[in-house]
C-alpha cells in the first residue's frame, strides 16, 4: 500500500533562515507528487506538484521540491522564509490506479519567528 | 471567480442528531472529496465521487452518508452513528488525474 511520511511535526525557524520540510513515500508505481499550504481555519492550497519530467518543480513564492525516486522523497525547501510562510504543510501521493485520490502525510507545521 | 463553497462554517451537533454540511463547486468539475482532517492526523478520505449518481466509499466511511444529485453539489451527513464527529471536513473537487482544489471547510463540535 501506498503511503507518505512527513519526518517532522514541526519545525521552527527564524525569519530569513532557509528551511527544508522533509517527505517519503512508499509506491510500487509510477508516483505524482504534491505540496499542499493550510493557514488556520483555511483550506488547503495546492503549493507545487510533480506530474513528469523535471525532478525540480518550483512555486512562485520560493519555495521548490525535488523529486528523487532513488531515495523515495519529496522535499520541500526554500531558500529564505518569511513570517508569512508560517502554516502547515501536507505532502501528498496521488494512490496508484485512482483517478485522482490522494493519499496524504500527516502534516509539518512550519513556525517562522523574528 | 470559480471556487469551492463550503457551509457552514461552524456546526454543532447534538446527541443522536444528523447534520449535513454543505459542498457546492462552480469549476465545472467531475470529481469531488470528502476529507476530516483530526490534529496530527493528516487528511482522512471519507467518500468520493467521480461522477453524478455514484460515490464511493473511502477510508473512514463508517457514520457518515452522501449524495451527488447534480454535478456542483456534494453535501456530506454526519450520522448519529458517528460516535466521535468532532473535526474539521474539508470538501475537494477535480478534474480527473489533476490536483485537488479545496474549501475552506466546517468545523464540527459536540454540544
Amino acid at each position: 500500500a501506498q503511503s507518505v511520511t512527513q519526518l517532522d511535526s514541526q519545525v521552527p525557524v527564524f525569519e530569513e533562515a532557509p528551511v527544508e520540510l522533509r517527505c517519503n513515500y512508499s509506491s510500487s508505481v509510477s508516483v505524482y507528487l504534491f505540496w499542499y499550504v493550510q493557514y488556520p481555519n483555511q483550506g488547503l492550497q495546492l503549493l507545487l506538484k510533480y506530474l513528469s519530467g523535471s525532478t525540480l518543480v518550483e512555486s512562485i513564492n520560493g519555495f521548490e521540491a525535488e523529486f528523487n525516486k532513488s531515495q523515495t522523497s519529496f522535499h520541500l525547501r526554500k531558500p529564505s522564509v518569511h513570517i508569512s510562510d508560517t502554516a502547515e504543510y501536507f505532502c501528498a501521493v496521488r494512490k496508484g490506479g485512482s483517478q485522482g485520490n490522494l493519499i496524504f502525510g500527516k502534516g509539518t507545521k512550519l513556525s517562522v519567528k523574528p | 471567480d470559480g471556487g469551492i463553497t463550503q457551509s457552514p462554517k461552524y456546526l454543532f451537533r447534538k446527541e443522536g442528531q444528523n447534520v449535513t454540511l454543505s459542498c457546492e463547486q462552480n469549476l465545472n468539475h467531475d470529481a469531488m472529496y470528502w476529507y476530516r482532517q483530526d490534529p496530527g492526523q493528516g487528511l482522512r478520505l471519507i467518500y468520493y465521487s467521480q461522477i453524478v449518481n455514484d460515490f464511493q466509499k473511502g477510508d473512514i466511511a463508517e457514520g457518515y452518508s452522501v449524495s451527488r444529485e447534480k454535478k456542483e453539489s456534494f453535501p456530506l451527513t454526519v450520522t448519529s452513528a458517528q460516535k466521535n464527529p468532532t473535526a474539521f471536513y474539508l470538501c475537494a473537487s477535480s478534474i480527473t488525474y489533476w490536483p485537488q482544489h479545496f474549501g475552506d471547510g466546517t468545523r464540527l463540535s459536540i454540544l
